[in-house]
Order: structure tokens, then sequence, then C-alpha cells
């Protein structure tokens, strides 16, 4: 089957850092992305890992690790504004098929 | 705004009626995919078009769905004799895939929001 589990909500102050983690079980994997959800707006990109290892970008950080079938999503120096929903969502190839699998996603509220 | 744009954003229909929502991709992209989202739920892939073919529909999908993307340009999505658990924000997205690979970014509308009462 294809699944991802995320935890559903963490809570963390401004300027702190939080850690989404991510696992997956999906065929035909070829990368993990993360998309940030704001209540009523629609699913934007975020970060993507092709490859094991850690991706940075600004304050976001992303990293894989396909052996463990293991992904997190690092986000520092919280701000306000970050309150959102966030979605690991699998890659995965099948036949002709290329598709994004989405987790549950983790509701993350940031407290002043 | 060369972003995807959905079509009606918000659609009441009673139990029974056929509804269609339309989706504009980005222009030059050749990939297309609808999705579904429910309250506190990730998006749930429906189908995929690669260009006008459709190359996948979910096995979650009842009959009562169909898409179509003619010429390769926009799609719609129609759902028939409606039921209450088709109530759902459904999501279009679009990118461009080619020889650079797949980068797992996609571009996704505001949706389209039904409520079937």
């Amino acid at each position: 089957g294809q699944s991802l589990e995320q935890p559903s909500e963490v809570t963390a102050v401004e300027g702190a850092i939080v850690q989404i983690n991510c696992t997956y079980q999906t065929s035909g994997f070829y990368g993990l992305s993360w998309y940030q959800q704001h209540d009523g707006g629609a699913p934007t990109f975020l970060s993507y890992n092709g490859l094991d290892g850690l991706e940075e970008t600004g304050r976001f950080s992303s990293f894989l690790s396909r052996s463990d079938s293991y992904g997190y999503l690092l986000l520092q120096e919280l701000q306000m504004k970050d309150s959102a929903s966030y979605f690991c969502a699998a890659g995965a190839y099948g036949g002709a098929t290329n598709k994004l699998i989405f987790g549950t996603g983790t509701l993350l509220a940031v407290q002043p | 705004d060369t972003g995807v744009s959905q079509n009606p954003r918000h659609k009441i229909t009673k139990r029974g009626q056929n509804v269609t929502f339309r989706c504009d991709p980005i222009s030059e992209h050749n990939r297309l995919y609808w999705y579904r989202q429910t309250l506190g739920q990730g998006p749930e892939f429906l189908t995929y078009f690669q260009n006008e073919a459709q190359l996948e529909k979910s096995r979650l999908l009842s009959d009562r769905f169909s898409a179509e993307r003619p010429k390769g340009s926009f799609s719609t999505l129609e759902i028939q004799r409606t039921e209450q658990g088709d109530s759902a924000m459904y999501l279009c997205a679009s990118s461009l895939g080619g020889l650079a690979g797949d980068t797992g970014e996609l571009f996704f509308g505001e949706g389209s929001r039904l409520t079937v009462l």
C-alpha cells in the first residue's frame, strides 16, 4: 500500500526550532516533498529531497533517509505566520504515472 | 496572474445533481492532477493527465466521477448524482515534467469547495 505517517499536531513558541517527522511506505518511491497549507488556502511547495541528506532553503530544511523510509522538515526561527498545516508527500512512479501521495498533515501552532 | 485557476470556487448543490469543476493549469505545464481534500486530511489523489491522456484514475473513485483534458490544456472534473460524501475541496495541480527529472513540486489552485445538501 501507500501510506505516510506524521504527527497530527505540534506546538512551539516564536523563535524556536521545530522538527516534523514523516515515515513513508510507498511503492515506486522517488523523492519526498513538503508542502505548507494555511487555513482555507492552497498547498504551497516548500522543499524536495530526491537524494539522501539535508536540503536547506532559508529558515526551512528537509532531510531524507531512504534506508529508513524517513524524512523530516526543520523550521527554524519560528514566526507566527508559520502557523499552518504541513504535509509530507511521497513522489511515486507507477507504470506511466507520476504522482504525489500526501500524508495526513501536521498542524503547527506557533505561540507568542 | 499566471497560476493555476479553478472555478467555481464554491458550489452548493442538492444530492443527486451533477456538478462540473474547471481547472486552467499554468500554460506550459504538461501534467495535471486532481486531488480531493476533506477537513483535517491531506490531499487525496484522484486522477492524473499527461497532456491530453488520462494515465491514472484512483481506485477510490467511483464511476460517478469523470475527468477530461481536451487538447491538453484546461481540465474538467464532473461528478454525477452527487452524494453527501462527495462534499470536499477539489484541488487541481499542474507541473512540468521532462528530461530534467521530477522535483516533487506541484502548483496548486485555490480549489473548488463542494457542499452537497
